[in-house]
């Protein structure tokens, strides 16, 4: 069974950098086609595509995001991490992290989401 | 980047009621496609990918159709469990949500 979960503050300040965790079991990063995405949804908005981290260790960026953002995998632990720097109010969100079987496939497992509130 | 748009962005039905929501891409792509349902306070759902393939354990009265720009997703007979917001997705370049669809109780 794939499970994800995320996990970091529910709370940061303007300007402050982001760092969230992906644990997730069931798969394995190491396994060929085997991708990692961070997604995020402002309070009663739509969903946006962040990041992805792929088996190989390459990585993808939102063209608007980009020099803010930065994924990594730890094998070792089934963990994904995602920083997010220099926040704002308008980056408060329920981010997740999902599943992809390759890089041109959907988002076929999902995390349960946790709530980031920034203050200003 | 892919703009993707739904139609309408709210729909009153009952429970028994077939739906259609309609999802548009700025361009092709392709059948590289997804639905996804998500619950009030819940993680998104895979419903279908590849514009038209059911994803395991989701009823059979979820199928989508299209191909290239035009999409749509059809619900049959709606039931209790099915009154939530539908996502398309595109992942034929990065990826890329529409604004969704609020399927409410009529």
């Amino acid at each position: 069974q794939v499970t994800l979960r995320e996990s970091g503050p529910a709370l940061v300040k303007s300007t402050q950098t982001l760092t969230l965790t992906c644990d997730f079991s069931g798969f394995s990063l190491t396994s060929s086609e085997m991708s990692v995405s961070w997604i995020r949804q402002p309070p009663g908005k739509a969903l946006e595509w962040l990041a992805r981290i792929d088996w190989d260790d390459d990585k993808f960026y939102s063209a608007s995001l980009k020099t803010r953002l930065t994924i990594s995998k730890v094998t070792s632990k089934n963990q994904v991490v995602l920083t997010m720097t220099n926040m704002d109010p308008v980056d408060t969100a329920t981010y997740y992290c999902a599943r992809l079987q390759g890089p041109a496939a959907p988002f076929d497992s999902w995390g349960q989401g946790t709530l980031v509130t920034v203050s200003s | 980047d892919i703009q993707m748009t739904q139609s309408p962005s709210t729909l009153s039905a009952s429970v028994g009621d077939s739906v259609t929501i309609t999802c548009r891409a700025s361009q092709s792509v392709r059948n590289w496609l997804a639905w996804h349902q998500q619950r009030p306070g819940k993680a998104p759902k895979l419903l279908i990918y590849k514009a038209s393939t059911l994803q395991s354990g989701v009823p059979s009265r979820f199928s989508g159709s299209g191909s290239g720009t035009e999409f749509t997703l059809n619900i049959s007979s709606l039931q209790p469990d099915d009154f939530a917001t539908y996502y398309c997705q595109q992942y034929e370049d990065d990826y890329t949500f529409g604004q969704g669809t609020k399927v409410e109780i009529k």
